[in-house]
């Protein structure tokens, strides 16, 4: 079946960093999505993305669609506390695959 | 808007017994999806609804797991017998879309049923 890697599988960072994770496939997705998991909570669609070389920001977040269709990156500036949380990528053509996420701890 | 309702959210039992998960999606979504999410790892698609058909179940092991969406709206997921690999977060999620349609990706996630067989 397609599988993401997804990088890096987590980060330390300070607040007021900038943050960067990317994720890539050997298989050409139509859609890639970007989720964040809190503790004890479902994934929540962050960004999506639909066509390649798309570029798009939700606040803080901006994520990107690759040229080649085979990858995706989201980046976070200006990190704060509540962005603690685990970050995963999807990709889509009909079923949505997930990455094995990103662990992100904030040091206030 | 109310999300999507899971229940139980929690639930030990030991291996070789059966369990059973509720799911109620958003009001008015067509499609349903049963994911499975081993800790460490992201959330993997057992079964994906279409009303009260079934889409795509390639990845239910069908020999001890079961679904079903009666009359296109609730949805159970039923293991039986479970293991010890079992353990795990069982996440439903819904969306508006059809297989394939742009809306699809418009996911709701549940709070999910963390399983813990022993």
């Amino acid at each position: 079946g397609q599988q993401l890697n997804q990088s890096p599988q987590s980060m330390f960072i300070q607040e007021g960093e900038d943050v960067s994770m990317n994720c890539t496939s050997s298989s050409i997705f139509n859609t890639w999505l970007w989720y964040k998991q809190d503790p004890g909570e479902g994934p929540v669609l962050l960004i999506a993305l639909y066509k390649a070389g798309e570029l798009t920001s939700n606040g803080r977040l901006t994520a990107q669609f690759g040229i080649t269709r085979k990858d995706s990156f989201l980046n976070i500036s200006a990190s704060i506390p509540s962005d603690v949380g685990i970050y995963f990528c999807g990709g889509s053509n009909y079923k949505l695959t997930f990455g094995k996420g990103t662990l992100l701890t904030v040091n206030p | 808007e109310a999300g999507v309702a899971q229940s139980p959210r929690y639930k030990i039992i030991e291996k070789r017994q059966s369990v059973a998960f509720w799911c109620n999606p958003i009001s008015g979504h067509a499609t349903l999806y049963w994911y499975q999410q081993i800790l460490g790892q992201g959330p993997k698609l057992l079964i994906q609804f279409q009303n009260n058909g079934v889409v795509d179940d390639s990845q239910l092991p069908k020999d001890r797991f079961s679904a079903e969406r009666l009359k296109g709206v609730d949805s159970t997921l039923k293991i039986q017998p479970a293991k010890l690999e079992d353990s795990a977060v069982y996440l439903c999620a819904s969306s508006l879309g059809v297989t394939g349609g742009a809306s699809n990706y418009g996911y709701t996630f549940g709070s999910g049923t963390r399983l813990t067989v022993v």
